[in-house]
This record gives structure tokens, C-alpha cells and sequence, in this order.
């Protein structure tokens, strides 16, 4: 969906860098969240932010940290990158008022080496 | 707590026959429940979501799904497989009582159409 931006598309960095993904949203919704997708696993939440004052830690959130800069703009970080932090990373964005629907970016594919 | 489960990892279908992908579900109060696709290198796109009302529930590219209270399945048809439907498919399930209203989706299952 093209309403749902992440920058880089692809990233290789090596164990102990420090890494940023980011996310942009021109759909106007309050609510993003940050997934990692590995295979047979589908979709772990990572962390969520309801407005810019809110965020919250997912089921996975240890390794990771997020910024919510803007309501368009939701940030994650790897402080220190592990190779099992290897994965596909997906933003994503929800209105309430459409019954949860969830909107996806293209995905980030991050490879620790 | 909310789950949601894809027994099959892969369903194999001949063109023009009709699909099914399975999903069962597990969730306190009455629950929000979707289905996504994604196509290779692709971010999950939205197909169809039952919330409330008729339990046939209709949507994008010909799929519908039917609400199962009694069996709590929420399962993904399409009258006439495409070899265009390849793809991976994911079953979702929120509701209004779930902390924060976040979603939970299952592992996939990825369809295979044979011309």
C-alpha cells in the first residue's frame, strides 16, 4: 500500500551496529505498529503507539526500541544487532473507527550478519 | 487470551476448483476477524473481515468467509481457484476486550494454485 512507506527496503548490517527502520504514513490514522514476520511464525507485534504520547511493548520487544516522531512517522530501532534479529519488518497503520483493519507498508528485509 | 490458528501449512489446489483455508480462533467476548494476503515482496493487504451482522462475509478478488460461532472458524473460500490466488494468507482475530485492541495473526498458510 502505497499510503504506508518504509526506508530501507532491504538492509544487511553486521552483529553489534545499531540500525533504524523507518515508517511513514500518508493515511491519516492514529494508531502504528511495529511487526517482525519470520517464516512459520506469521506476525509478531513489536511494539504500538496509539498517538504520539502512547507507545507500548508487543510480545517481542526485548532488542528493540521505537520513536514516534509525528502521527505520520513511527521509527524502530535495533540498538544491537543480533543475527536472530533477522527478519521481515512491517509497519503498519489502523483507524478505530474501521474496525481494526490493519494497513501494511512494503516491508523492510533485514538481514545481521 | 486471544490466539488464532492455520492448521495447514500449505493448501494445493487445481485451477478452478473450489479453495478453502482454515482458521480457528480463540477470544474473549465476540470477536474482530480477518483475512490478509501477501503476495511475494509485498506487504499484507487487507481481504475481507467479519465484525459484526451476516456470517457470510464477502471480499476482495472473488474470496468470502463464514463465521462459525459454534465451531469459533473463521475459514477463507473462493468458489474457483486462480493461478493468480498463489500467495501466503493469514487469519486475524482482535477484539473490543483485548488489551489495546491489537491484532493477533496466525502462522500463514501459503496457497498453491496449479494451472
Amino acid at each position: 500500500d502505497a499510503d504506508v512507506t518504509q526506508t530501507p527496503r532491504n538492509r544487511i548490517t553486521k552483529t553489534g551496529k545499531r540500525i533504524m527502520l523507518e515508517c511513514s504514513q500518508t493515511k491519516g490514522h492514529d494508531r502504528m505498529y511495529w511487526y517482525r514476520q519470520d517464516p512459520g511464525l506469521g506476525l509478531r507485534l513489536i511494539y504500538y503507539s496509539f498517538d504520539v504520547k502512547d507507545i507500548n511493548k508487543g510480545e517481542i520487544s526485548d532488542g528493540y526500541s521505537v520513536s514516534r516522531q509525528a502521527q505520520a512517522k513511527f521509527s524502530l530501532s535495533l540498538e544491537s544487532a543480533i543475527p536472530n534479529q533477522t527478519a521481515l519488518y512491517f509497519c503498519a497503520t489502523s483507524d478505530p473507527r474501521g474496525g481494526g483493519t490493519q494497513y501494511f507498508g512494503p516491508g523492510t528485509r533485514l538481514t545481521v550478519l | 487470551a486471544q490466539s488464532v490458528a492455520q492448521p495447514e501449512d500449505q493448501v494445493n489446489v487445481a485451477e478452478g476448483n473450489p479453495l478453502t483455508v482454515k482458521c480457528t480462533y480463540s477470544v474473549s467476548g465476540n470477536p474482530y476477524l480477518f483475512w490478509y494476503v501477501q503476495y511475494p515482496n509485498r506487504g499484507l493487504q487487507f481481504l475481507l473481515k467479519y465484525i459484526t451482522g451476516d456470517n457470510l462475509v464477502k471480499g476482495s478478488y472473488g474470496f468470502e468467509a463464514e463465521f462459525n460461532k459454534s465451531q469459533t472458524s473463521f475459514h477463507l473460500k473462493k468458489p474457483s481457484a486462480l493461478v493468480s490466488d498463489s500467495a501466503l494468507y493469514f487469519c486475524a482475530v482482535s477484539s473490543l476486550y483485548s488489551s489495546a485492541s491489537k491484532i493477533i495473526f496466525g502462522s500463514g498458510t501459503r496457497l498453491s494454485i496449479r494451472p
